[in-house]
């Protein structure tokens, strides 16, 4: 099975900052790579599929990058509305496997 | 609008059988992949499984292969996830969600199961 590694585990930022969020694999996995975002008591939401395409309605803030084992996501002048907690998912091959998750706040 | 509308919160005990549900509407349910994920309290996501409704093909994630049970409706749209014999470990928030270009792209409200003697 694929294991996914999320860093950092959490994040301190402030609104109008710009952070990044990395996702290593255990193995390659071709860009077969999404990310959710998942406010408090809501079911996740995804951002980006397929490592750098933008889910239709998402804001343009969001931005995804990386190839083989290596991904991120980048999120350019935070809004309030942006802290929440970020999930990395592989979709390669299943089990498809979650990231441990990424809680942003605010500093 | 594609929308996938889970069953309510279920209270059980340990020992008890349970079945939850998820409907589709608003696309082609047969033709879509329909995933469970399971999030324990205050902790991250867990893929459980997807199933496709047109031949029921089912993939089991290791930890839950002979523990649940996925299955399909195709004349109501609808997914379930089912227990046979709960234990408390099994407390959780269960989400189904829809599984296209290669992601969750829609997701139901969650259901939440919780199991205590």
């Amino acid at each position: 099975d694929i294991q996914m590694t999320q860093s950092p585990s959490s994040l301190s930022a402030s609104i109008g900052d710009r952070v990044t969020i990395t996702c290593r694999a255990s193995q390659s996995i071709d860009m077969y790579l999404n990310w959710y975002q998942q406010r408090p008591g809501k079911a996740p939401k995804l951002l980006i599929y397929s490592a750098t395409s933008l889910q239709r309605g998402v804001p343009s803030t969001f931005s995804g990058s990386g190839s083989g084992t290596e991904y991120s996501l980048t999120i350019r002048s935070l809004q309030p509305e942006d802290f929440a907690t970020y999930y990395c998912q592989q979709t390669y091959t299943t089990p498809y496997s979650f990231g441990q998750g990424t809680k942003l706040e605010i500093k | 609008e594609v929308q996938l509308v889970q069953s309510g919160a279920e209270v059980k005990k340990p020992g008890e059988s349970l079945k939850i549900s998820c409907e589709g509407s608003g696309y082609n349910f047969k033709t879509s992949w329909i995933g469970w994920v399971r999030q324990k309290p205050g902790k991250g996501l867990e893929w459980m499984g997807i199933i496709y409704p047109d031949d029921s093909e089912t993939r089991y994630g290791p930890p839950f292969e002979g523990q649940v049970t996925i299955s399909v409706d195709k004349s109501t749209n609808t997914a379930h996830l089912q227990w046979s014999s709960l234990k408390a470990s099994d407390t959780a928030m269960y989400y189904c969600a829809r599984h296209r270009k290669g992601a969750f792209d829609y997701w139901g409200q969650g259901t939440l199961v919780t199991v205590s003697s």
